[in-house]
């Protein structure tokens, strides 16, 4: 079946500008995560929707990022005036099919690369 | 705070070598652990997902052993091939927050 898929898969802006990146999880996953991955750094973890539950926003670096999930699907992971150091491949990825459980394997998708000149 | 290290940072063996990658994590109260490869320029690929009532976990030339008393995982990778080269990342889950936390990874390089 189709897997995780992110668009665009390149993404090159200028300072200040607002950026969007969308996510389409695996159908039927409840779970989805954004994590940002900056050059030769390990994976930071952004924002967790799982379900109709509140989203845990704890990672999320300022208030100039904010994220979405519509009807429990797609997710928009968006970043208000764009700074230089917010260049980084931003993943996402989803899992807790029903029947798993919520907590189990994660399945990523081929992530965003954004650059902000 | 849950913190996850990796040893060693970067590998470079023959092909056809056994060898051992490591996870380390600070809290043992966690929900599962799952390692993952990531080619250059592209996403994540699950290999193994152990969760914490388990000890080990294999696919192919893949095993993945966890002891949760020591905060300790490896991963071991026999009979290693080119195509295996990548970077190993591990990702802990505990029973009190729902994100994983990743370690920095392992650059692994087999040598034709």
């Amino acid at each position: 079946g189709a897997g995780v898929s992110q668009s665009p898969s390149n993404k090159v802006t200028e300072k200040g500008k607002d950026v969007e990146l969308r996510c389409d999880p695996i159908s039927g996953h409840t779970a989805l995560y954004w994590y940002r991955q900056s050059l030769g750094q390990g994976l930071e973890f952004l924002i967790y929707f799982q379900g109709n539950s509140a989203p845990d926003k704890s990672g999320l670096p300022s208030d100039r990022f904010s994220a979405e999930r519509t009807g429990g699907s797609v997710s928009t992971l968006t970043i208000q005036r764009t700074q230089q150091e917010d260049s980084a491949v931003y993943l996402c990825a989803s899992g807790g099919s029903p029947g798993q459980g919520a907590l189990n394997e994660q399945f990523f998708g081929p992530g965003t690369r954004l650059t902000v000149l | 705070k849950q913190e996850v290290t990796q040893i060693p940072a970067a590998l470079s063996v023959p092909e056809g070598e056994n060898l051992v990658l490591n996870c380390s994590f600070t809290d043992s109260a966690i929900y599962n652990l799952q390692w993952f490869r990531q080619d250059p320029g592209k996403g994540l690929t699950s290999l193994l997902l152990i969760q914490s009532s388990q000890r080990e976990q294999t696919s192919g030339r893949l095993n993945a052993s966890l002891d949760k008393s020591s905060g300790r995982s490896t991963l071991y990778i026999a009979a290693s091939q080119p195509g295996d080269s990548a970077t190993y990342l591990c990702a802990v889950r505990g029973n009190y927050g729902q994100n994983f936390v990743f370690g920095p990874g392992t650059r692994l390089s087999v040598l034709p």
